[in-house]
């Protein structure tokens, strides 16, 4: 079963600190992945992808990623109270001929005063 | 302005109904992907298109059915035979199949048995 799995939270930083999310795979031959953020009653939204090691910086976010040990992480430096939201980690693996995405079940973040 | 339209936003099935929830893409994506998310869960996939006239099941098929008549629209029925309805509904489309290239979502259908 491939499987994506983060820590469901909520995790809780003061604002303008850096807010930290990580995201484990279990699919070797996983090659995308990517940082949904949703609001409450709204849909995913993409603010990040990533597909080779290393960092990948985007304004305030960061994406690592680290295929040896199959982590992925996402970093908010600055958060401010709008960052708060589920964090959605994704990864893609190939199945019948097609690549398809597996999602982790996300991190609420809540970003405080 | 260019994006995927999913409606309707609220729908309610009786007992023994089936219901057909909609969504329709004006990005020219080859690829388009129905999902399931019921509270505090990940998504869940039910069926995948990558072209027109053919479809995949996903994970979580039963009880639900597909049509890719043409490029633009994937319309979801949900059947009878799908017991536990109640979920968020998500349609997403992606520019090339098989390439990993991101998905991107409607904003949704909120289905409810009454």
């Amino acid at each position: 079963q491939k499987e994506v799995e983060q820590n469901s939270g909520p995790l809780s930083v003061p604002e303008g600190a850096i807010a930290s999310l990580n995201c484990t795979y279990s699919d070797r031959g996983s090659q995308s992945f990517f940082w949904y953020r949703q609001y409450s009653g709204k849909s995913p939204e993409l603010i990040m992808f990533i597909y080779s090691n290393g960092d990948k910086e985007d304004g305030r976010f960061t994406a690592q990623l680290n295929k040896a040990s199959q982590y992925v992480s996402l970093l908010i430096r600055d958060s401010q109270p709008s960052d708060s939201a589920t964090y959605l980690c994704a990864a893609t693996f190939f199945s019948g001929g097609y690549n398809k995405l597996i999602f982790g079940a996300g991190t609420r973040l809540a970003v405080h005063p | 302005d260019g994006g995927i339209t999913q409606s309707p936003k609220y729908l309610f099935r009786k007992e023994g109904q089936n219901v057909t929830l909609s969504c329709e893409q004006n990005l020219n994506h080859d690829a388009m992907y129905w999902y399931r998310q019921d509270p505090g869960q990940g998504l869940r996939l039910i069926y995948y298109s990558q072209i027109v006239n053919d479809f995949q099941k996903g994970d979580i098929a039963e009880g639900y059915s597909v049509s890719r008549e043409k490029k633009e629209s994937f319309p979801l029925t949900v059947t009878s035979a799908q017991k536990n309805p109640t979920a968020f509904y998500l349609c997403a489309s992606s520019a090339r199949r098989g390439q990993g290239q991101p998905q991107h979502f409607g904003d949704g259908t909120r289905l409810s048995i009454l």
